[in-house]
């Protein structure tokens, strides 16, 4: 079923630097790039999203930059923060409603 | 307004047992859609409802099943328990669909022994 790449696995950054995981799609149906963020013991969270006629959305600290010629979407964190330190899934949806996730990008941020 | 909220939040079966699953959605939603979330596969579709309809289906076998109420909560069941369905149950809903804001539930934890 997978049809959304996700990198890296795990992530490592300072407090106060950059984090930035990366999404790469097959299925050019695709209409819809969310991100979630999940906490241990909880659901996904909404993060973030953006649809393809658009090249980069900021809300916050959060930034998705899109590439539609590319396939590919990714994740900025700016000013990262302990409390970023959580798991982020990238995911793709369709018309017909199908949504993949990514495999997760696993996030520390050290304090 | 009330999330996503599903119950129960833990529970544990003996292989062969039967369970189901319940979900209501957020109020004005019409559109549900479960997952399985385990660490080796991730977050896999298992189904999508919509106005007491099944509109899309994942790649699970038959014994995973699921059905709409007229107030659009949703329970999803599963018969014949394995091992291997030991996982986070997630539920998700959204106004429209699954291509539009979606928010997940608590999730339940399934565990077979």
């Amino acid at each position: 079923q997978q049809q959304v790449k996700q990198s890296p696995q795990s992530l490592i950054v300072q407090k106060g630097g950059i984090s930035i995981i990366n999404c790469a799609y097959e299925n050019t149906a695709f209409d819809y790039f969310p991100w979630y963020q999940q906490f241990p013991g909880k659901g996904p969270a909404l993060l973030i999203a953006i649809r393809p006629d658009v090249s980069e959305k900021k809300e916050g600290r959060f930034t998705i930059s899109f590439n539609k010629s590319a396939k590919q979407f990714s994740l900025h964190i700016m000013d990262s923060q302990p409390g970023d330190s959580a798991t982020y899934f990238c995911a793709a949806s369709r018309a017909d409603n199908d949504m993949r996730f990514g495999a997760g990008t696993r996030l520390t941020v050290k304090p | 307004k009330a999330g996503v909220t599903q119950t129960p939040r833990y529970l544990i079966k003996t292989r062969g047992q039967q369970v189901t699953l319940s979900c209501s959605p957020i109020s004005g939603h019409r559109s549900v859609s479960w997952y399985q979330q385990t660490p080796g596969q991730g977050l896999q579709f298992l189904f999508e409802y919509f106005s007491e309809t099944q509109r899309n289906k994942g790649n699970f076998p038959g014994r995973f099943s699921g059905r709409q109420f007229s107030n659009s909560r949703s329970e999803m069941n599963v018969s014949t328990l394995e091992l291997g369905d030991s996982a986070l149950y997630l539920c998700a809903s959204s106004p429209v669909g699954m291509n539009t804001e979606a928010f997940f539930g608590q999730g339940t934890r399934l565990t077979v022994v």
